[in-house]
Order: C-alpha cells, then structure tokens, then sequence
C-alpha cells in the first residue's frame, strides 16, 4: 500500500513571500491531516478534513494560512505571506475514519 | 483530550528491553491511550493503542494500569533504529473529529 505522499520535501523562501505544500492521502482514507512541527516541539494540528469538509481549523492562522480539499483527496496548504516564525516542517496526514493515522515525511520550510 | 506527562529523555542499552512511562491521570473513561514515534527526519508511526486491557502487536507491549491513570510502552528488545521520539497520546478513538494532540514526548536513545 502507497503511503502519504508530500511534496515538497524542502522550501527555502524569503519572508513575505507566498509557499504551497502538496499531499497526497492514501487512497480510500477519507480523513486528512496538516501538522505544523517547529523544531523541538511535537506536531500541532492546524487542519482536519473529513472529505472535501473542514472538521477542525481552530488552530489555523486564517489570515495567512489556507488549506483546500477540492475533491476530497489531495491536499493543499497555503502561507501567504510567509512570516519567520512559520519556519517548520508540515505533516500532512489520512485516516480512515475512526482509525489511526499514517503520516507523510513532510515538508521542510524555512523562511530567511 | 486529556493531557499526558512523559520524561524528556530515556536511555536504553541495545538488546535490553525500554520501558517508556506515561501519565496520563486526567483520563476519561471514553479516551484510549495512543503510542507514536518519529524517528529522525520522517513523520510520526503508528506503534500501539488500548483502552483498558494490555495490548500487544510486532513493535511493542501496552500496559495500561488499573485505574488507567499511567500506562508503560515496552519495547522488548531495542535496537539502534527505536531511537526516536516517543509520543504518548490519549484520544476518544470513536470521536467525530479523531484528532492527535501530540506533546513534547519522551526522546528515547538506544546505545550499543
């Protein structure tokens, strides 16, 4: 079975400026996951979907974070503008519903 | 969910078994105890979880206590790839939103 597929693997981009993360659940698993892990720290949830629905994004800065799920597979998180404080790996993560979770190897950001 | 407390860092000689503690005293009645860990540079995996009874699969031993307030993650022979962070993880597995609230873990180093 294929696992979570992210992409990509590292970002390096200037404050300011915009980034988009790519994930690819595996396939039947209707629930998706993005984690944001600062170095040091374990992951926190930003976003979950079930399908193409959100179901959790309180932990989502909203006024430069955004995530979509148009057709209830992939996914894409978005920072704009990207602040130095958003320096982190991104996890993307599926689950069938109820079930545990598998995780991508996720994405490196670093904003200079 | 209910918090969970774990030591930072645990040392444990290869081939010996590694015991990982975790609080847990909050727990509800509802919440399960999860294990994940993140080895260096790839996303958290899956290891074990229980609600009440012990639990045991190919990675490791659940034991869960009693009154459920703690709970020990047992890896019976360790080798140099369980070095990882270990997370400790109690969650309503039947929830709607299933979500993971990861704390800062248990660093676990396995030594030749």
């Amino acid at each position: 079975e294929a696992g979570v597929a992210q992409s990509p693997r590292y970002k390096i981009i200037e404050k300011r400026q915009s980034v988009a993360f790519w994930c690819n659940p595996i396939s039947g698993h209707a629930t998706l996951y993005w984690y944001q892990q600062i170095l040091g720290q374990g992951p926190k949830l930003l976003i979950q979907f079930q399908n193409n629905g959100v179901v959790d994004d309180s932990q989502l800065p909203k006024d430069r974070f955004s995530a979509e799920r148009l057709k209830g597979v992939d996914s894409t998180l978005k920072i704009q503008p990207a602040k130095l404080e958003d320096s982190a790996v991104y996890l993307c993560a599926s689950s069938r519903a109820r079930e545990k979770l598998f995780f991508g190897s996720g994405t490196q950001l670093s904003v200079l | 969910d209910a918090k969970t407390t774990q030591p930072p860092s645990m040392d444990c000689a290869e081939g010996r078994a590694a015991n990982l503690p975790c609080n847990h005293s909050t727990i509800s009645g509802n919440e399960y105890v999860y294990w994940y860990r993140q080895i260096h540079s790839q996303g958290p995996q899956y290891i074990i979880h229980g609600l009440k009874n012990n639990e045991t699969n190919e990675m490791a031993s659940l034991i869960i206590t009693e009154d459920r307030k703690s709970s020990t993650l047992i890896l019976p022979h360790a080798t140099l790839r369980d070095t990882a962070v270990y997370y400790c993880i109690v969650r309503v597995a039947q929830s709607n939103t299933g979500k993971l609230i990861f704390g800062q873990g248990t660093t676990l180093q396995v030594k030749p």
